[in-house]
């Protein structure tokens, strides 16, 4: 089955500071997701981005399909952002079962 | 939109009991999901409703498992026979039919298997 890998898998930043994360994943998808978990493990989806660029806040996403890759910026990070990034993909094989990295973990101090 | 409501929060049962979880999507939501989440991975794909149609289902869900959503619009995700490696947190989602339709999620069920 398909694979997403996403980098890095641990970060650590001090308030203010900007990052990327990155997803890979091995072949061609209907669509890609990103999602923040909360440390009270609750699931927020931040971006459905199956191609081009989107803006949200301080926070972007770009995605080429092509290239099977996906970037999530985040910039003026906050305590607040702390907490696991997840990449989430349909493959490109019919249905609609979303699959899920195995996160970044994201740590913001003040 | 009330978002998707799960129910328990937290479950602890026995080795061998079968445990109920139960589902309520958005309201105007036709596909529903089940994952399975344990500490330190990702959200792992269990099975998905379109309606009230079971339409694919993980190898992870054993024949010890079955999902239903018998009228399209709750769902319940039973257990039966309950052993240690079930703990986890068992997570439900919604969306649209559709391409472009977005995955929301409830706050889980915490399932302890002692």
């Amino acid at each position: 089955g398909i694979q997403v890998e996403q980098s890095p898998p641990d970060l650590i930043l001090q308030e203010g500071a900007n990052s990327t994360l990155r997803c890979n994943f091995s072949d061609s998808v209907n669509n890609l997701q990103w999602f923040h978990q909360n440390p009270w493990g609750q699931l927020i989806n931040l971006f459905y981005i199956p191609s081009g660029t989107k803006q949200n806040g301080r926070l972007s996403a770009t995605t080429v399909a092509t290239e099977r890759y996906s970037l999530l910026y985040i910039s003026s990070s906050q305590t607040t952002d702390s907490g696991v990034y997840f990449c989430a993909v349909d493959p490109n094989t019919g249905g609609f079962k979303t699959i899920f990295g195995a996160g970044t973990r994201l740590f913001v101090k003040a | 939109d009330t978002g998707v409501s799960q129910d328990p929060r937290h479950k602890i049962t026995k080795r061998g009991q079968n445990v109920t979880f139960r589902c309520d999507p958005i309201s105007e939501h036709n596909r529903l999901y089940w994952y399975r989440q344990t500490l330190g991975q990702g959200p792992e794909f269990l099975t998905y409703f379109q309606n009230e149609a079971q339409l694919e289902k993980s190898r992870l869900l054993s024949d010890r498992f079955s999902a239903e959503r018998p009228k399209g619009s709750f769902s319940t995700l039973e257990i039966q026979r309950t052993e240690q490696g079930d703990s986890a947190m068992y997570l439900c989602a919604s969306s649209l039919a559709g391409q472009a339709s977005p995955l929301h999620f409830g706050n889980g069920t915490r399932l302890t298997v002692t």
